[in-house]
C-alpha cells in the first residue's frame, strides 16, 4: 500500500510562514490535495493539483510538489489557521485507492 | 449553494448493520464521483470507498472491503453506503464528499457534508 508521512505537529508565531510536508515515494508524480480539518467541522479542500486554490481559499495558502516531498506552504498566518492538515493523493495499484497522510496539527504559537 | 448533508448514523452492536446515505443539492450529483471518509476518534481522515458518476465503477479500502457495499440514484440526488458486520473499530464520523474528475478517475475532494456518527459497541 502507499503511504503518506506528515509531521505531527507544526508550530509557529502569528504573521510567520508555516510549512507542511507529506512525504512519499515519487510524490511527485502525483497529483496532490491538501485540506484544512477544525475540529468538529467538516475537511475544506485548500489547495488541489499541487498548487491550485479553491475559489475563496486566500492566496496565502500555497503548494509545491516534487520529488518525494509535498509541502503545502502558509504565510502570514493567522490564528484561525490553527487547525490540521491532511494530504491526498490517489494511488493506483490494481485498483484506485484514496490514501491520506496522517495529519499535521499546525498551532500557532 | 452546493450542500452535501449525510444521515443514517448511529449507535449500533458489534455484529450489526448500517445504511448511510448522504443527500447532495445545489449541484448535480450526476456530474461528480462521491466518495466516504471516515475520522476515529482522535485518528486521521481514512479513506474509504468512492464510486464512479454513472456508478459503473466502485473501490473500497482494505479495511471495509467485504464488509461494506457502496451505491448511489442520481435521480435522488443520492449516495449510501451499506455498512455490515460493523466491529468497534468502525466507530467514527464518516464523510461524504463530491470528487470531480477527468480521464485519470477522481480528483481532489472539493465539497464535503458535516458527517454523520457511527458507534458501535461491544
Amino acid at each position: 500500500s502507499y503511504v503518506l508521512t506528515q509531521e505531527p505537529s507544526v508550530s509557529v508565531a502569528p504573521g510567520q510562514t508555516a510549512r507542511i510536508t507529506c512525504g512519499g515515494d515519487k510524490i511527485g508524480s502525483k497529483s496532490v490535495h491538501w485540506y484544512q480539518k477544525h475540529p468538529g467541522q467538516a475537511p475544506v479542500l485548500v489547495v488541489f493539483d499541487d498548487s491550485d486554490r479553491p475559489s475563496g481559499i486566500p492566496d496565502r495558502f500555497s503548494g509545491s510538489n516534487s520529488g518525494n516531498t509535498a509541502t503545502l506552504t502558509i504565510s502570514r498566518v493567522e490564528v484561525g489557521d490553527e487547525a490540521d492538515y491532511y494530504c491526498h493523493v490517489w494511488h493506483r495499484s490494481g485498483d484506485l485507492l484514496g490514501v491520506f497522510g496522517g495529519g499535521t496539527k499546525l498551532t500557532v504559537l | 449553494q452546493v450542500q452535501v448533508v449525510e444521515s443514517g448514523g448511529g449507535l449500533v452492536e458489534a455484529g450489526g448493520s448500517l445504511r448511510l446515505s448522504c443527500i447532495g443539492s445545489g449541484f448535480s450529483l450526476s456530474d461528480y464521483y462521491m466518495s466516504w471518509i471516515r475520522q476515529a476518534p482522535g485518528k486521521g481522515l481514512e479513506w474509504i470507498s468512492y464510486i464512479s458518476s454513472r456508478g459503473s465503477t466502485k473501490n473500497y479500502a482494505d479495511s471495509l472491503k467485504g464488509r461494506a457495499t457502496i451505491s448511489r440514484d442520481n435521480a435522488q440526488q443520492s449516495v449510501f453506503l451499506q455498512l455490515n458486520s460493523l466491529r468497534v473499530e468502525d466507530t467514527a464520523v464518516y464523510y461524504c464528499a463530491t470528487s470531480y474528475y477527468d480521464s485519470g478517475g477522481p480528483r481532489a475532494f472539493d465539497f464535503w457534508g458535516q458527517g454523520t456518527v457511527v458507534t458501535v459497541s461491544s
